[in-house]
């Protein structure tokens, strides 16, 4: 069974700071996504990670992956409240039905 | 990129009643969707997946008789949750796969 653990699951900072975000895998996987989730709202993509050593960066945001170590990171840069967000990362495998989401991180960045 | 198309976004209804959502692939032809449930504070988690022309799979612990899903054509798959009950009030968010997973708007279902 496919497991996907992220942490923290809760993680408040303050502006201009940086933090990184973890989503660790078990088995080998074809695609790795990042989503954001404002409240009440659906998933917006962010990241789609598809090889070992893939980075991507958007804006503030940067996601990075290392298929060996079965491990991505979502890294913020001097964060500012508008990214305000809860973060999933979710694992495609081929094959397999749907994707199998981490239990998110609840992001809070105050002035 | 593509866009998948969900309906309704909020709805309220009675307990013992049925509810249908609507998802549909508006740009790209998908024989395969998904429907997720999350309930406040928790992830996604898939209940089913939508084949279509065939029957829909479900994962463990999803009641295939309450939660009936129709994936009559390429671009539109039905979670129709019948007799309604106040536990499942959720947030239902169907997906659809071209090249990557997109997802739909989320339907807010309350049951009262």
């Amino acid at each position: 069974e496919l497991k996907v653990e992220q942490n923290p699951l809760f993680l408040s900072m303050q502006e201009g700071k940086n933090y990184t975000i973890y989503c660790n895998y078990s088995t080998t996987s074809d695609r790795l996504y990042w989503y954001r989730q404002d409240p009440g709202k659906s998933l917006e993509s962010l990241f789609v990670l598809l090889s070992n050593g893939a980075v991507k960066q958007e804006g503030r945001l940067m996601a990075s992956l290392d298929t060996k170590a079965r491990l991505s990171t979502l890294h913020i840069t001097a964060a500012v409240h508008d990214l305000s967000a809860t973060y999933f990362c979710a694992v495609d495998i081929w094959g397999a039905d749907g994707l199998t989401f981490g239990k998110g991180t609840h992001l809070i960045i105050q002035p | 990129g593509a866009v998948v198309s969900q309906h309704p976004s909020w709805v309220i209804c009675k307990s013992g009643t049925s509810v249908k959502i609507e998802c549909r692939s508006l740009d790209f032809q998908a024989t395969t969707m998904f429907w997720y449930r999350q309930f406040p504070k928790q992830s996604l988690m898939l209940m089913a997946t939508s084949n279509e022309g065939s029957k829909a799979t479900y994962e463990q612990g999803v009641e295939k008789d309450k939660f009936l899903i129709n994936h009559a054509s390429l671009t539109l798959s039905t979670l129709t949750v019948t007799s309604a009950h106040p536990e499942d009030s959720s947030f239902y968010i169907c997906s659809a796969r071209s090249v990557e997973a997109f997802f739909g708007q989320g339907t807010r279902l309350t049951v009262v």
